[in-house]
């Protein structure tokens, strides 16, 4: 069974440009989810797509946005980069979107960083 | 609002000490809890889960957590701790809303 990967490992962007993330889900889950990490804090949640469809988003701006495909890989769009944005960046899948029996599973994240 | 709270950030024990996270939330409904843990340079794996029934559960590498509804707490346990132990630990919960609220991380750092 194929676990969650994500793409890139690391990246380096400036203020002011934009950048995408992409994840695969684990085999068998139709649901991801987005989380920010900063250093030294849990993680924060960003949104959820489930079916290609937003399901679910924290208290995040709209200039982070999502995708989902129909394979059920996903990507995380963020424009306008700031500072604070540097964090880690973590996808998660899943298979029963929006219920609270969910268990998500994590892939190893990306490391942006904004200069 | 929903939230989790972790008391202990960083923690250093030796080698066969016994170990025990603090976790709280706040949620008003129905709560799945969740432990998680980051060993270094690797992803998030998941150690063990609450939903419902006994409220001692069992999870991976020795570790155990125990459900106090009344104290709103979900402390993770383990009898031993070994050096491989160390690792950044967080507890987490999920409401109805299929999003994970997550604590702060405890650090644990075990000493050979």
């Amino acid at each position: 069974e194929t676990g969650v990967t994500q793409s890139p490992t690391h990246l380096i962007k400036t203020r002011g440009q934009q950048v995408t993330l992409r994840c695969s889900s684990q085999s068998g889950h139709n649901t991801v989810s987005w989380y920010q990490q900063a250093l030294g804090q849990g993680p924060q949640f960003i949104f959820q797509y489930y079916r290609e469809e937003e399901n679910g988003r924290g208290n995040f701006p709209p200039r982070f946005s999502g995708l989902q495909f129909p394979n059920y890989s996903s990507e995380l769009n963020v424009n306008a980069l700031e500072l604070d944005d540097s964090a880690l960046y973590l996808c998660a899948s899943s298979a029963l979107a929006g219920m609270s029996t969910d268990t998500q599973y994590f892939g190893p994240g990306t490391r942006l960083t904004v200069l | 609002a929903q939230s989790v709270s972790q008391h202990n950030h960083h923690v250093i024990l030796s080698e066969a000490a016994s170990l025990e996270l603090g976790c709280n939330y706040s949620y008003g409904g129905t709560v799945n809890l969740f432990w998680y843990v980051q060993y270094p340079g690797q992803h998030l794996q998941l150690l063990l889960k609450y939903f419902s029934g006994d409220p001692l559960v069992k999870g991976i590498k020795g570790f155990e957590a125990e459900f106090i509804k009344s104290k709103f707490s979900f402390n993770l346990r383990k009898p031993s701790v070994q050096w491989s132990d160390t690792a950044e630990y967080f507890c987490a919960v999920m409401g109805n809303t299929g999003k994970l609220i997550f604590g702060q991380g405890t650090t644990l750092q075990v000493k050979p």
